[in-house]
């Protein structure tokens, strides 16, 4: 059975970090791209970071680009994203998605994980 | 940048309606459009992928068409389990895979 299950998040200060990790199983890691998928408080679905299961291509949206870091660690099957210079409007249900095959859509989805930036 | 844009933003139906949602981009995506249904507290769910392919297990009153910059959703008889919100996303861009906005399906 495929999973990613998603932990880190939490309540942080406007300005502050917060490392989001996602641990994955059910299927072989090192196949495939890994993204983060956010979505604030009643609100829609914005694509946030990707990476390739190499490593070495990273991509990032226009809003997180600059203060967020993508990367994994196949060894252990993890995949993580780390937030820095948070503001208010980060305050979302962060999601551990897989991409399907090469392509940048999103066939299984984590649980989430809560961030909530307030001071 | 590619944007996405869905309409309606919210579609009252009853139980047996047929229901289409209209996806537009602002540039030809050619037939790279997933759709996904996220049922209130819940986690979002892959529907229909390259425009118009069902993903496995998903029942087959569900269906997506279109290319280049206008696609639709269509579910053929609205069941209980399809009040929901369907979102579209462009994977033309590989770089930034844009969602539309949503499209909330509620009861009449």
């Amino acid at each position: 059975e495929v999973q990613l299950v998603e932990s880190g998040g939490g309540l942080v200060q406007p300005g502050g970090s917060r490392r989001l990790s996602c641990v994955v199983s059910g299927f072989s890691f090192t196949s495939y791209w890994i993204s983060w998928v956010r979505q604030a408080p009643g609100k829609g679905l914005e694509w946030v970071a990707n990476i390739k299961h190499d490593e070495f291509e990273k991509y990032y949206g226009d809003s997180v680009k600059g203060r967020f870091t993508i990367s994994r660690d196949n060894a252990k099957n993890s995949v993580y994203l780390q937030m820095n210079s948070l503001r208010a409007e980060d305050t979302a249900v962060y999601y551990c998605v897989r991409d399907r095959d090469a392509y940048n859509y999103f066939d299984y989805w984590g649980q989430g994980t809560l961030v909530t930036v307030s001071s | 940048d590619i944007q996405m844009t869905q309409s309606p933003s919210t579609l009252s139906a009853s139980v047996g309606d047929r229901v289409t949602i209209t996806c537009r981009a602002s540039q030809s995506i050619s037939d790279w459009l997933a759709w996904y249904q996220q049922r209130p507290g819940q986690v979002p769910k892959l529907l229909i992928y390259k425009a118009s392919s069902l993903e496995s297990g998903v029942p087959s009153r569900f269906s997506g068409s279109g290319s280049g910059t206008e696609f639709t959703l269509t579910i053929s008889s609205l069941q209980p389990d399809d009040f929901a919100t369907y979102y579209c996303q462009q994977y033309k861009d590989y770089s930034r895979g844009t969602f539309g906005q949503g499209t909330k399906v509620e009861t009449k």
